[in-house]
């Protein structure tokens, strides 16, 4: 089936703006990764969703940055604000019920702030 | 807190040669150990997971092996070929966490 997809593929915004970030899990998987992967970076772990609810949003780096999944599936990643440091690839996975469950993960987005 | 190192950052090597790629990580508890390739512009692809009782998996012209009470994990790719050309990554997925603790990635060239 379908993977899990993410758009936009790139956005590019000014210092300042608001920008949303989506990402559309593999159908019937509970839960759902953010992570953020800065130039010359491994990824870094931002909200982790089970179901609707954030379960752990440990890894959010201010309260500039905002996730939400309403009905257990589509989730997005909104960052007010924006400052030219957030400028990253964000990867959004999905793993069947979390845990120890294999993590799947879409192309990403890559934002560039100016 | 877990630290995840992976070296070397940059690896060029000519086909057909053999190599190792090292990752170490701090705090031995882990539940497993993943290998991705990312291709530039792509998301993550699963290459090789190894659980905290395993000591290697292999797939192909691919091993990996981990050896949780020094800290360290390789991936030895046999054979090399200009398409394994990508950054490879190391994840950690921590007891009792729920997030991969990933390393900074090698960046590997092979040259045909």
């Amino acid at each position: 089936g379908a993977g899990v997809s993410q758009t936009p593929s790139n956005k590019v915004t000014e210092k300042g703006k608001y920008v949303e970030l989506r990402c559309d899990p593999i159908s019937g998987h509970t839960a759902l990764y953010w992570y953020r992967q800065s130039l010359g970076q491994g990824p870094e772990f931002l909200i982790y969703f089970q179901g609707t609810g954030a379960a752990d949003d440990s890894g959010l780096p201010n309260d500039r940055f905002f996730a939400v999944r309403p009905e257990g599936s589509v989730s997005t990643l909104k960052i007010q604000r924006t400052e030219r440091g957030d400028s990253a690839v964000y990867l959004c996975a999905s793993s069947p019920g979390g845990g120890v469950d294999t993590q799947y993960f879409g192309p990403g987005t890559r934002l560039t702030v100016l | 807190k877990q630290e995840v190192t992976q070296i070397p950052a940059a690896l060029s090597v000519p086909e057909g040669e053999n190599l190792v790629l090292n990752c170490s990580f701090t705090d031995s508890a882990i539940y497993n150990l993943q290998w991705f390739r990312q291709d530039p512009g792509k998301g993550l692809t699963s290459l090789l997971l190894i659980q905290s009782s395993q000591r290697e998996q292999t797939s192909g012209r691919l091993n990996a092996s981990l050896d949780k009470s020094s800290g360290r994990s390789t991936l030895y790719i046999a054979a090399s070929q200009p398409g394994d050309s990508a950054t490879y990554l190391c994840a950690l997925l921590q007891t009792g966490a729920n997030n991969l603790f990933f390393g900074t990635g090698t960046r590997l060239t092979v040259i045909p």
